[in-house]
This record gives structure tokens, sequence and C-alpha cells, in this order.
């Protein structure tokens, strides 16, 4: 029973480029949460969304990010110019159909995104 | 809208010491807590939570936590720690009607022999 799925599990880029960070929900879950961890900090929500949902984007920067969950496929996390301050672990939860609680969230390993 | 703040960012011990990590965090509504471990390279796993009833959680791995409303705490302790327990200590907390959940900086643990 694989659990979130999270890939690339490191990736770099230079600045401008673009990113594409994937997320495979766990089997049996429709809801998938994206946070981002910045140096010393904790982590800290950016968007939720359903199957061709986007259902909160109240934490996603307003400019060069965008989240998608298509119906087929993963979960994808895109950004666009990165810069330094891009910089971060993001992780990826999910959560069964019908639980969108917080204690319902099982986390991948993240990606771990580096730009030069 | 909440914040967390864990007032100790690194915490040395001894195997076989008792450790606490100390969080409080701050709501203008009731709220859900919890305590998450990260290793190396992994994702978050759930320790333990506090939704209601007796304020004395127990976890996974012999942790246990306490919630104190008047203190607004909610800090995490074991009683005799292990080499393996050397990992990243979040606690978190989320309002009692959303699914966000809102972190610490986190805590690491280092145990040595």
């Amino acid at each position: 029973n694989a659990g979130v799925m999270q890939n690339p599990r490191h990736l770099v880029r230079r600045r401008g480029q673009e990113a594409r960070l994937r997320c495979s929900p766990m089997k049996g879950h429709s809801h998938v949460y994206w946070y981002r961890q910045l140096p010393e900090e904790g982590l800290k929500f950016m968007v939720y969304l359903q199957k061709e949902n986007i259902i909160d984007e109240s934490g996603m920067p307003k400019e060069r990010f965008s989240a998608e969950f298509p119906k087929e496929g993963p979960s994808i996390l895109r950004i666009q110019q990165v810069v330094r301050g891009d910089s971060a672990a993001y992780f990826c939860a999910s959560s069964p159909i019908g639980q969108s609680l917080p204690w319902a969230q099982h986390f991948g390993d993240g990606t771990r995104l580096s730009i030069l | 809208a909440q914040s967390v703040t864990q007032l100790d960012s690194q915490v040395p011990v001894f195997e076989e010491a008792p450790v606490e990590l100390r969080c409080n965090y701050s709501s203008s509504v009731s709220v859900y807590l919890f305590w998450y471990v990260q290793y190396p390279n992994q994702g978050l796993q759930l320790l333990l939570k506090y939704l209601s009833g007796s304020t004395l959680v127990k976890g996974i791995n012999g942790f246990e936590a306490e919630f104190n409303k008047s203190q607004t705490s909610f800090h995490l302790r074991k009683p005799s720690v292990h080499i393996s327990d050397t990992a990243e200590y979040f606690c978190a907390v989320s309002d009692q009607n959303d699914y966000k959940l809102s972190f610490g900086a986190g805590t690491t643990v280092t145990v040595r022999a």
C-alpha cells in the first residue's frame, strides 16, 4: 500500500527556469494539499485541491506559482521563472475521499528544490 | 489565524534520559493540536493529536503531550529516549473548522549515547 509519492526528491534549477513538482496521492485519496517549508521555518499551507478543482489557494504566492490536480495523473505544483527565494522543501499531503480533516492528511517525503 | 512557537530549536539529550519539547500557540478560536516527527529526508509522521477530552494525550513510540488551555501550551515528553528518536519534531495547530495545518519552526532532537 504505497504512501504519498512525490518526485523528484531533489530538483535543481537555475534562476529563471521552471520547476515542476509531482505528487501522487495514496490510493483511495482524492484530496491533495501542498505545503512549503522554507529554511529554518515550519511548513506553511499553500493550496488544497480535489480532482479538477482548486478548493483553497489562499497560501499560494500571487505570481509564478500554480497547481493542478487533473482527472488522470498526479497533482502538479508549477513554479515559473524561479528565484533563489523559492529554494525550499515542498511537501504534498493527501487525505481520503470525504475526509478533509487535518489529522487525515498523509505526507509524502517532499521535494527539495534548490535554485542556483 | 493561529501561530505556533516552539521555544527550543535544538535539544541535545543523552540516551535513556527524558526529553521535553515545548510548544505554545495562539489562536482566537478553538483548535486541534498535533505533534509530528520528521526523520532525515522523509515526510512528516503524526505522533499524536489532541482533539478534545483528556488533556494528556499518548502517542506512538512512547511519546505523550499535555494540553494546557490556560497557558496555551502543548508540550511533548518522553521519559526515556533512544538513539532512533533523533529527528526533527514539529508542533502544529488547526482551527476546529479547518483543514489547514499551521506548523512551528521545529525542534531538532539529537540523542547521543
